[in-house]
């Protein structure tokens, strides 16, 4: 069955650390999406990322990062240099089938917390 | 304006009272889905409609219906509201053909409140 898992409930870093969230998925298809949201206090959904499960390049866009490894079916983000405004809750998903089926598989989420 | 629209944004209600949240959708996609969030659990899939004459449960649709009226209208309701049903409903669209295959785009979220 497809399963997203994000372990770490909450972290905490000072503002500049460089922080990484981690996901973990299941998948049985051969051919699928991977996702990372974000939803700041203010509650909305922001998009940050696809990947596909053919395209195993990592992705860099400014101070994001994105390292996918199917040998280890980690899909992880990495905020390099983190600021204040990073602070929101970050979620991991999977869409099965080529996205064919549309509906995402989400993990339970990772709250990044960013103090000054 | 936003792409997926929801109201209302915010709802007050008592158990047993009826509700229905309504989303709208300008980006011409076929597909449109519910979503619940609730605190630490992250986004659990209440129904899904591949276009208007599909309609498909997800993992926790007891309790709910939906109805898609037309292609850019799919409406969630409550028939007789309890508090667990206390959460943060999110309706998304996505369109299984073209570059963004896969993608869900959100509406901004109804808070939904049962006392």
């Amino acid at each position: 069955a497809q399963k997203v898992t994000q372990a770490q409930t909450e972290i905490s870093v000072v503002e500049k650390e460089d922080v990484t969230l981690d996901c973990v998925y299941e998948t049985r298809d051969t051919t699928y999406y991977l996702f990372w949201y974000k939803q700041p206090p203010s509650g909305e959904l922001v998009f940050l990322i696809r990947r596909n499960s053919f395209d195993e390049q990592n992705e860099i866009s400014g101070r994001y990062s994105w390292n996918f490894q199917k040998s280890t079916s980690s899909f992880n983000f990495t905020i390099t240099a983190s600021q204040v405004v990073d602070s929101a809750v970050y979620f991991c998903a999977l869409s099965e089938y080529g996205g064919s089926q549309g509906n995402l598989i989400f993990g339970k989420g990772t709250k990044l917390s960013v103090k000054p | 304006d936003a792409d997926v629209t929801q109201t209302p944004r915010n709802r007050i209600t008592k158990t047993g009272k009826r509700i229905m949240l309504e989303c709208s959708q300008t980006k011409g996609h076929d597909r449109m889905y519910w979503y619940r969030q609730d605190p630490g659990l992250g986004l659990q899939l209440i129904y899904y409609s591949f276009d208007v004459k599909d309609i498909n449960k997800g993992e926790i649709s007891d309790g709910y219906s939906v109805s898609r009226q037309a292609q850019a209208k799919f409406s969630l309701s409550l028939e007789s509201a309890i508090p667990n049903q206390t959460a943060l409903y999110f309706c998304a669209t996505s369109d299984h053909r073209g570059p963004n295959t896969g993608e869900l785009f959100f509406g901004e979220g109804s808070r939904l409140t049962v006392l």
